[in-house]
């Protein structure tokens, strides 16, 4: 089975702009959560999708957003960037089922100017 | 919510000798501890979880403890080898399971050779 991807890679944004990130997930995987990793924070839960629907959600401001598409892949959006959302954000997949493994994607690496 | 504490934030080991991390959680209702490794600009992996109906899971040169009823688990590396060297994270679920998770801060283990 192909892992999980993320596209894209790398991006560079400046101040008050918003970005679209993307991910997508082992086959037969229904569920995506996404996190947020810095230096000083570590690995902070954002939210996780489960068919189409939010599941489960952070503590971050309405600026984060997601959805989740019917063949499971699953976007995430921030608009208005801060210079603090500078971090690489991850992407897990997972069957859905309680507690079982997350397998991580690459991550996107932002940077906001 | 969730609030898991991960300690030592760095360790140093000789190569050969043990390493031990310990995290600590609140949510009573946790029952599925997860621990990741995540080396040098790649993705957080799972290398070794546990449930709460055991106490203990060995896999190789890798352990981990539970103690439900301190509400703390630990992570054993024995034999310590240079390609163990990356930072560890320990995870514990919010009550309700799914994948809600909270990530405690990381440990980064440098095995000296």
């Amino acid at each position: 089975k192909a892992g999980v991807t993320q596209t894209p890679r790398y991006l560079i944004k400046t101040r008050g702009q918003q970005v679209t990130l993307s991910c997508s997930p082992i086959s037969g995987h229904r569920s995506v959560s996404w996190y947020q990793q810095t230096p000083g924070q570590g690995l902070q839960f954002l939210f996780e999708y489960f068919s189409e629907t939010q599941r489960n959600k952070g503590n971050f401001p309405g600026r984060f957003s997601g959805r989740q598409f019917s063949n499971s892949r699953s976007e995430m959006n921030v608009s208005t960037l801060e210079l603090g959302d500078s971090a690489l954000y991850l992407c897990a997949s997972a069957d859905g089922a309680v507690d079982n493994e997350q397998f991580f994607g690459p991550g996107t690496r932002l940077t906001v100017l | 919510g969730e609030n898991v504490e991960q300690h030592p934030s760095t360790l140093s080991v000789q190569e050969g000798d043990s390493a031990v991390i310990k995290c600590t959680y609140s949510d009573s209702a946790s029952n599925y501890f997860p621990w990741y490794k995540q080396e040098l600009g790649k993705r957080p992996q799972l290398i070794i979880d546990i449930r709460s109906n055991v106490g203990e899971k060995k896999d190789q040169r890798i352990a981990v403890t539970l103690n439900k009823t301190a509400k703390h688990f630990s992570l054993h590396i024995t034999e310590t080898q240079p390609e163990d060297s990356a930072v560890y994270f320990c995870a514990a679920p919010t009550s309700g399971g799914y994948q809600k998770v909270t990530f405690g801060t990381g440990t980064k283990l440098q095995v000296i050779p």
